[in-house]
């Protein structure tokens, strides 16, 4: 049961380019969080999503996208990378049950230089 | 959701129990209390999380006042390893934006030899 899976772990971007940073789970979950994570703060809400074909915005959805094609997989897309997107991103899923805790991927750090 | 207030850092002596204490004054009656930490920039981690009752796993403990505006995670046995940013988040049972998790500063914990 390898839980919650991102890739890349690292990844550097030139301003401008974009990326899809992945994020799949084998525990059933319908439940789907990204978050990122700026050095010396606390994680902010991206996107999240509550079953295959279904996504809203959280706290700080500007400059990404989501999809959620399936309930494995929640991938997020960088469509022009830009240096105020130098973070730390985490993926999260949660069981439909209403009080379970989300769990989270090991992250991937990305630079945009 | 309600707000916590936890103190920014903490040291303990390797071997000893460690009392990391939350304040969360106005939590709703529906509302859980969640330990999370995170060790050095590693995704956060689930620890244990409770309504109104003392709950006990194997890696904690978790003790809620009476009045519910408090509560104290108790590591029993603190190793060098358990030193991480321990967050208390206070939050209603739910999915979607329900499941959102909202991460303070928390507490540095320092788990000393």
């Amino acid at each position: 049961n390898a839980g919650v899976t991102q890739t890349p772990k690292f990844r550097i971007l030139k301003i401008g380019q974009s990326m899809t940073l992945q994020c799949t789970q084998d525990m059933n979950h319908n439940y789907m969080y990204w978050y990122r994570q700026d050095p010396g703060m606390g994680l902010k809400l991206i996107y999240y999503s509550v079953g295959a074909g279904i996504t809203d915005k959280g706290e700080v959805p500007n400059g990404y996208n989501v999809s959620r094609s399936t309930t494995e997989d929640f991938p997020l897309r960088l469509e022009l990378a830009a240096p105020s997107q130098t973070s730390v991103y985490f993926c999260a899923s949660k069981d439909s049950y209403s009080n379970q805790p989300q769990h989270f991927g090991d992250g991937t750090r990305l630079s945009i230089l | 959701d309600a707000k916590t207030t936890q103190p920014p850092s903490m040291d303990c002596a390797e071997g000893r129990a460690a009392n990391l204490p939350c304040n969360h004054s106005t939590i709703s009656g529906n509302e859980y209390v969640y330990w999370y930490r995170q060790i050095h920039s590693q995704g956060p981690q689930y620890i244990i999380h409770g309504l109104k009752n003392n709950e006990t796993n194997e890696m904690a403990s978790l003790i809620i006042t009476e009045d519910r505006k408090s509560s104290t995670l108790i590591l029993p046995h603190a190793t060098l390893r358990d030193t991480a940013v321990y967050y208390c988040i206070v939050r209603v049972a739910g999915g979607g934006s329900q499941g959102n998790l909202i991460f303070g500063k928390g507490t540095k914990l320092s788990v000393k030899p």
